[in-house]
């Protein structure tokens, strides 16, 4: 049974650009999470999407956006590329999308590696 | 503050020594998990905890819900468990469930 898979693994855009990451959960899980993370630090949440509606944001600008399709795969869109987006964006699939029940599992997957320059 | 505080934010330990990594929050969580990121970026979750302590192989988790406190430890340990460990929480504060918010991580290297 795959894993959860990114793409691409690695992406290098200019300034201003715009960039589209995709992410395809484990079979089943209907919740995905995407989190940014910088060299030295650990991953910061940006978006939770379950059963296609956003859930959750974190203190990201509105030039961040996702969503979730019917298959429950996902993409993120950054828009207007800074030299600060560089980061490697990591996306998370779980059955559910609440911690009501606390013995869930969370899966990770590779990451795309992002360069702004 | 980070909510989340983890030390040391590094650590070199010799083959066969015993490795402690701690983490503090500062909220009211539904579970902790302590994840695992070798270089190059995938992550892999080696505990989910909300109580008392989970063993694996040679690691070791523990938690204290009322000190808001986890130790990772690492029994002897092998060059193959350099890594980043990264503590995590969950927390219905934020709002939302099944989000983790992270520490900085701790950057391990053990040496042969």
């Amino acid at each position: 049974d795959a894993g959860v898979t990114q793409s691409p693994t690695h992406l290098i855009k200019t300034r201003g650009q715009h960039v589209t990451l995709r992410c395809s959960p484990i079979s089943g899980h209907k919740s995905v999470s995407w989190y940014q993370q910088v060299l030295g630090q650990g991953p910061q949440f940006i978006f939770q999407y379950y059963e296609k509606e956003e859930r959750g944001r974190g203190n990201f600008p509105d030039r961040f956006s996702a969503r979730q399709f019917p298959n429950y795969s996902s993409e993120l869109n950054v828009n207007a590329l800074l030299l600060g987006d560089s980061a490697l964006y990591l996306c998370a699939s779980s059955p559910r999308g609440d911690s009501s029940r606390s013995g869930y599992g969370y899966t990770f997957g590779s990451g795309t590696r992002l360069t702004v320059v | 503050k980070n909510e989340v505080e983890q030390s040391p934010q590094n650590l070199t330990a010799q083959e066969g020594e015993f490795i402690t990594i701690n983490c503090s929050y500062s909220v009211g969580i539904s579970a902790l998990h302590w994840l695992q990121q070798h270089p190059g970026g995938g992550i892999v979750s080696l505990f989910m905890l909300s109580s008392g302590k989970k063993k694996h192989g040679r690691l070791i988790a523990t938690i204290n819900i009322q000190e808001k406190h986890s130790s990772l430890h690492i029994t002897a340990s092998h060059p193959r468990d350099s890594a980043v460990y990264i503590c995590a929480v969950r927390s219905v504060r934020w709002g939302f469930g099944n989000v983790l918010h992270c520490g900085s991580g701790t950057q391990v290297i053990v040496l042969p």
